[in-house]
């Protein structure tokens, strides 16, 4: 099964709204990382978060991580339509053979 | 600089057929990963290499191979392609992991999109 799960699988939403998806994952990780990802193109990396941390920001990106509900959220304020994409959280596990797993993503719409 | 690199961004092959992918990365990163990303799957890794000449098996690994003769290149190759391997693959970089262990930021290429028949 997969570590790292994002909910909801899809979101679509007005421009100028914030959006927020939450990833939950089932093991101890020492890091957790999101990624954007446009339709056709590799993978960007956005943002990670320590365990030792609860909060992070970005410009209009915002991450909480909950270790204790191992979980994690990435808000993003303000939505424009350049935001329109798959976001994937990764976590990084301690010592697993194969110990860095994405999640199935989430995609979001925003629209003008 | 260009970051990573994939060639090639296309190709199709017919059942059997062999190829081999090419990633290349500037950065003098490390660490290396093949990736394959499968609608609503998220992305599930090959192999990965820690260093020139070393690889290891990720979370599927069968029917293919890989190779990292030069720190900055690295080849997967698919000896005898089948039609589950019809998919998009994905090469990283990234520094080696921190003293903890944590994985740090990878750097992907652009990926190949690969069509068995």
């Amino acid at each position: 099964s997969q570590q790292g799960e994002e909910d909801p699988q899809a979101l679509s939403i007005q421009e100028g709204e914030n959006a927020t998806m939450n990833c939950s994952y089932k093991t101890s990780i020492n890091n957790l990382q999101w990624y954007r990802q446009n339709s056709g193109r590799g993978l960007v990396h956005l943002i990670l978060i320590r365990s030792n941390e609860r909060e992070k920001h970005s410009g209009r990106l915002r991450v909480t991580l909950d270790t204790s509900k191992k979980s994690s959220s990435l808000l993003i304020t303000a939505s424009r339509a350049a935001d329109t994409a798959s976001y994937f959280c990764a976590t990084s596990r301690f010592n697993y053979g194969q110990n860095f797993v994405f999640g199935p993503g989430t995609r979001l719409s925003v629209l003008p | 600089n260009a970051g990573v690199t994939q060639t090639p961004k296309f190709r199709v092959l017919k059942t059997g057929q062999s190829m081999t992918l090419l990633c290349a990365q500037d950065m003098n990163h490390e660490y290396m990963y093949w990736y394959r990303q499968d609608p609503g799957m998220g992305l599930r890794l090959i192999h990965y290499s820690v260093g020139e000449g070393t690889t290891a098996k990720g979370e599927v690994p069968d029917g293919y191979n890989v190779s990292r003769l030069k720190k900055q290149n690295f080849l997967l190759g698919l000896e005898s392609a089948a039609p589950s391997q019809t998919s998009v693959y994905f090469c990283a970089s990234s520094y080696s992991i921190g003293l903890a262990g944590e994985y740090n930021e990878q750097f992907f290429g652009p990926g190949t999109r690969l069509t068995v028949l």
